[in-house]
């Protein structure tokens, strides 16, 4: 079974303080998501990796960067934390390259509060 | 264009009975139709999925009917239980990529006993 570990379940950080959430999945997965779970908005990709030290910016991925410096880690940092980062933060591998349909692995979220 | 448009956003339900979450979306380019569970305090899982190749497909109590001219899918809960409160998430891709997920904003579903 894929295991997708987010490494916290819930932060509290301050405004302006760098923030890392970090990711790790057991299966080999190649392709490895950040999204953003925010309640009536749906699921939003901030950014996604298809293979080591690959990344692509999703759809919201202004005052966030990410790194994948080993196959099974993704993490995402913001840089300078805002109110407006506090949010459900979700990590997601799948398998396979740039194509193909293969499902979503999600963690378990890391619920992120900005004060 | 881009968009899926998922109704409704909230859904109470007799134990038995059959909710039915609608999606609809402009983009006739998109191939693939994935519908997401998603349990209080877990990730989404994948569901059920469906190709505009076909007008329904069925997994156990979950059924999608798809229309194509219509541009719309459907998620349906055959004899609902209460085990099935959660939240639903249509999602439509193109060109075989899981890149490009575009995603309804979620149906909260609630099957009371």
């Amino acid at each position: 079974d894929v295991k997708v570990t987010q490494s916290s379940r819930y932060l509290v950080k301050r405004t302006g303080e760098k923030v890392f959430l970090e990711c790790v999945q057991d299966m080999d997965h190649e392709n490895m998501f950040w999204y953003r779970q925010d309640p009536g908005l749906g699921l939003r990709l901030i950014y996604f990796s298809y293979d080591v030290k690959m990344k692509e910016k999703g759809d919201i991925p202004e005052g966030y960067s990410v790194s994948r410096e080993k196959k099974e880690r993704f993490s995402l940092i913001l840089e300078s934390a805002s109110t407006n980062q506090t949010s459900m933060y979700l990590c997601a591998s799948s398998l396979g390259g740039r194509g193909g349909n293969s499902p979503l692995h999600f963690g378990n979220g890391t619920r992120l509060t900005v004060t | 264009q881009q968009q899926v448009k998922q109704s409704p956003q909230s859904l109470i339900v007799q134990k038995g009975g059959i909710p039915i979450i609608n999606c609809a979306y402009e983009n006739t380019a998109f191939d693939y139709f994935p519908w997401y569970q998603q349990f209080p305090g877990k990730g989404p899982a994948l569901l059920i999925a469906i190709r505009p190749d076909v007008s329904e497909k069925k997994e156990g109590r979950f059924t999608i009917s798809f229309n194509k001219s219509a541009k719309q899918f459907s998620l349906h809960i055959m004899d609902s239980q209460p085990g099935d409160s959660a939240t639903y998430f249509c999602a439509a891709s193109m060109g075989g990529s899981n890149y490009q997920l575009i995603w309804g904003a979620g149906t909260k579903l609630i099957i009371k006993p």
